[in-house]
């Protein structure tokens, strides 16, 4: 059972670029979250999504990031016009779906090590 | 969300048993302890979780006393592969699903 996937690895922008991240869960995880960590940084909690939905962004800045996991496919997060300080890594992690007794861990990806130029 | 205290560093050597111990005062009834490691350009890797008194997995020991306001991950014979960052969270189960990491605790293993 593979683990979830980042694409790409590493990204290079230059300033004003936009910068696509992809994740896919886990087979059989319909919940995915997305992290940023600075140097030296613990991670930084950003968007939490299900299938369609985003169910937590409070996160996520209001301008230029953005962040979707449609029906099909992985799930996305976009951030338009970088600047420097987007520079970090981006981790995505999944769960499965709840479960009656609560409780779950989150599987986290590789991250794409962001660079902006 | 309560909020974790660790060390931000430790030492150790191979083969010793590695002791790190993280406070949370203000852990609610509702909340759990659950620790992630993670490796230089890796994601978090779940180690072990926990509400109260002992935990046991294969990679490690999770010891939390009655009041709860600290926890300790023991871990075992340490090994090189061990250097790591280890983070302490609190938590509810249920309701907002965010975790939320401080900055961790830098493990160095030396040979």
């Amino acid at each position: 059972n593979a683990g979830v996937m980042q694409n790409p690895r590493h990204l290079v922008r230059r300033r004003g670029q936009e910068a696509r991240l992809r994740c896919s869960p886990m087979k059989g995880h319909s919940h995915v979250y997305w992290y940023r960590q600075l140097p030296e940084e613990g991670l930084k909690f950003m968007v939490y999504l299900q299938k369609e939905n985003i169910i937590d962004e409070s996160g996520m800045p209001k301008e230029r990031f953005s962040a979707e996991f449609p029906k099909e496919g992985p799930s996305i997060l976009r951030i338009q016009q970088v600047v420097r300080g987007d520079s970090a890594a981006y981790f995505c992690a999944s769960s499965p779906r709840d479960r009656e007794y609560g409780g779950e861990t989150q599987y986290f990806g590789p991250g794409t090590r962001l660079l902006v130029l | 969300l309560a909020k974790t205290t660790q060390p931000i560093s430790m030492d150790s050597y191979e083969g010793q048993e590695v002791n790190i111990t993280c406070s949370h005062n203000n852990i609610a009834t509702n909340d759990y302890i659950t620790w992630y490691q993670q490796f230089p350009s890796q994601g978090p890797r779940f180690i072990i979780q926990g509400y109260k008194t002992k935990v046991t997995n294969e990679v490690a020991s999770l010891f939390i006393p009655a009041d709860r306001k600290s926890s300790t991950l023991s871990l075992p014979r340490v090994s090189l592969s061990d250097t790591a960052v280890y983070y302490c969270l609190v938590g509810p189960f249920t309701g907002r699903r965010a975790l939320t990491f401080g900055s961790g605790t830098r493990l160095q293993v030396q040979p």
